[in-house]
This record gives structure tokens, C-alpha cells and sequence, in this order.
């Protein structure tokens, strides 16, 4: 699976829009992009995914670039309940029974809402 | 529907110990993924079960082993403990029949055990 960098850490003010960067330059023609959270001890938790096309689901949109090297992760009107640690991941899709449970997560970004 | 429930949440152990975790996934979830979380290597995939087989390895001494029920839920096993076993035991589960779109693959974790050993 193709590397991911993200920023350590991000700030956002309540009520305004986080945009989380993510770049993944060696990401494949057929390898997906997906987000997922970790508040405090607590188990992850998937956001949202994409292949090229930009995706919106009731949590946040994600923005991938044409030349889909990078992407970014937006929660339109953040909420101090928002406050955790972001993971880009980049796999491999089903096709070819690729083992699904397999994530490489990086460190993240540690993003903190303030009021 | 219930998610994740992994158990003990928490417990404490002894070097040279052993310890057994337990998952049980969501119901109708057939892939069981457990990982490791410490402050210093973060998130790390230890095994993954699909059909009481174990699927996918990630890079840890023998003295961590695994093993998938019929029913799919699954068990962790971590012999001989040592000080740096310490940490965040995560087990996911997914749906995955292999007819269903990627979307439909996610990982739902479950709210973890965390191992402390002393």
C-alpha cells in the first residue's frame, strides 16, 4: 500500500471548516483513499473513502486532486467533539483478494477544535 | 445493531504471564482484524481471520497468536509477557462476502483491551 504524510498536528476554531491534508504520491491507478478517527481511547472510526472522484457522506467530504498524489479531508463546521487524531490510508481495493483487514496506519494529524 | 465488543477493557498482568482477549464482531461480519497501539509504533496490524483462518500476518514475535471461531468471533492469545507488550489491543471487524461493493469493506473497531503489564 502507498504511503501516506500528514501534518502532526492542526487547530480549527469551532464552527468553521477543518481541512486535513493528506499526500499519498505513489498511490496507484486502483489503490483507495480512506479516512478514519481515533478520539481518545476509543477504537477508530471510518470517515469516509474515495477512489478519484470527490465523496461526500454526513460526516465530511474528501477532495481528491486530479493527479490523485494528494487529498483532503473536510469537516465543514467542526465541533469540539471533533477534537482527535486524523488517519489517511491509502490500499488496495477487494479485486484480487487482497486481505481487507490490513491497515497501515501513519501518525496522523492530531487535530484540536478550540470554542 | 451492537458493534465491536471486546473484552476485558482492561486488565493487568505480570511479566512471563499470559493473556487471552476476546472479540465478537458485529453480527454478520465474517473478518476479525486485531491490533496493537503504543505511544512509540502507534497503530499496528497484528493478524487477521476470515472463516476461522487466519488470513493476513503483520511483523510479531510467535508469542502472539490468534485463532477465529465459528462463529467468527475470535481470541488473542499473548504468551510470556514482557514489559513492552504494554498497549492498546484493537479488534475490527468487516462484512466482506466478496460481492459487495468497496465501500462496503470498512473496518469497525471496537472500543479495545488495554494491557498493562507490570
Amino acid at each position: 500500500d502507498a504511503k501516506t504524510t500528514q501534518p502532526p498536528s492542526m487547530d480549527c476554531a469551532e464552527g468553521r471548516a477543518a481541512n486535513l491534508p493528506c499526500n499519498h504520491s505513489t498511490i496507484s491507478g486502483n489503490e483507495y483513499v480512506y479516512w478514519y478517527r481515533q478520539i481518545h481511547s476509543q477504537g477508530p472510526q471510518y470517515i469516509i473513502h474515495g477512489l478519484k472522484n470527490n465523496e461526500t457522506n454526513e460526516m465530511a467530504s474528501l477532495i481528491i486532486t486530479e493527479d490523485r498524489k494528494s487529498s483532503t479531508l473536510i469537516l465543514p463546521h467542526a465541533t469540539l467533539r471533533d477534537t482527535a487524531v486524523y488517519y489517511c490510508i491509502v490500499r488496495h481495493p477487494r479485486a484480487g483478494g487482497t486481505s481487507y483487514g490490513k491497515l497501515t496506519f501513519g501518525q496522523g494529524t492530531i487535530l484540536t477544535v478550540h470554542p | 445493531k451492537a458493534g465491536v465488543t471486546q473484552t476485558p477493557r482492561y486488565l493487568i498482568k505480570t511479566r512471563g504471564q499470559q493473556v487471552t482477549l476476546s472479540c465478537s464482531p458485529i453480527s454478520g461480519h465474517r473478518s476479525v482484524s486485531w491490533y496493537q497501539q503504543t505511544p512509540g509504533q502507534g497503530l499496528q496490524f497484528l493478524f487477521e481471520y476470515f472463516s476461522e483462518t487466519q488470513r493476513n500476518k503483520g511483523n510479531f514475535p510467535g508469542r502472539f497468536s490468534g485463532r477465529q471461531f465459528s462463529n467468527s468471533r475470535s481470541e488473542m492469545n499473548v504468551s510470556t509477557l514482557e514489559l513492552g507488550d504494554s498497549a492498546l489491543y484493537l479488534c475490527a471487524s468487516s462484512l466482506e462476502t466478496g460481492k459487495l461493493p468497496e465501500g462496503a469493506n470498512v473496518l469497525t473497531f471496537g472500543a479495545g483491551s488495554r494491557l498493562t503489564v507490570l
